[in-house]
């Protein structure tokens, strides 16, 4: 099973800040079968990248996903008031797994 | 509209059973992938079945040989049939749609259906 680890574990931040989230795989993974999730308080995820790189339909340019082989990012360039939530990464190389998630809070 | 609606969650005692239901509208469930995940409280998301346009289905090791996952086509709903239930079952379920081609990703989510397993 490959283990996802996202860090840091909670994000604390300020609107219009620029957050960073990390997910790093126990093996490789292949890029195309990276994705992220966003969930917000007390709703389903929603996808917001997949492929490592590619916006899902709907989602801003503020959100870009980078990485390759055991280390992938997602970056939120400028944090807007509902981007406050948790995200998950997800991998389909092998039994899908999630990554634990990383909060991203108002500071 | 397109979306897949989740039913059938509630209270139930270990050892137990319960079927979950997904409605699906919008696209047609016998040419789609879908996967059901589940969260329990507090926890990170785990996935827990997948059922491929061919009928093909897949288990998580937690569940194989316990949950059972179906589909009526002319329904266009699914079922997951739930047996032995475990207090380590409990769990928000969601049914999702995979996209699937040069890359897979969960493209469309339900809401979502609780389960608790309590004596």
């Amino acid at each position: 099973e490959i283990v996802l680890t996202q860090s840091p574990g909670t994000l604390s931040l300020s609107p219009g800040e620029r957050a960073t989230l990390s997910c790093r795989a126990s093996q490789s993974v292949t890029s195309r079968l990276l994705s992220w999730y966003q969930q917000r308080p007390g709703q389903a995820p929603r996808p917001l990248i997949y492929a490592s790189s590619t916006r899902a339909t709907g989602i801003p340019d503020r959100f870009s996903g980078s990485g390759s082989g055991t280390d992938f990012t997602l970056t939120i360039s400028r944090l807007e008031p509902e981007d406050f939530a948790v995200y998950y990464c997800q991998q389909r190389d092998t039994s899908p797994t999630f990554g634990q998630g990383t909060r991203v809070e108002i500071k | 509209e397109v979306q897949l609606v989740e039913s059938g969650g509630g209270s139930v005692q270990p050892g137990g059973s319960l079927r979950l239901s997904c409605a699906v509208s919008g696209f047609s469930v016998s040419r789609s992938y879908i996967s059901w995940l589940r969260q329990a409280p507090g926890k990170r998301l785990e996935w827990v079945s997948d059922i491929y346009s061919g009928g093909q289905t897949y288990y998580a090791d937690s569940v194989n040989g316990r949950f059972t996952l179906s589909r009526d086509n002319s329904k266009n709903m699914l079922y997951f049939q739930m047996n032995s239930l475990r207090v380590e079952d409990t769990a928000v379920y969601y049914c999702a749609r995979l996209f699937t081609g040069s890359f897979w990703y969960l493209d469309l989510w339900g809401r979502g259906t609780l389960v608790t397993v309590s004596s």
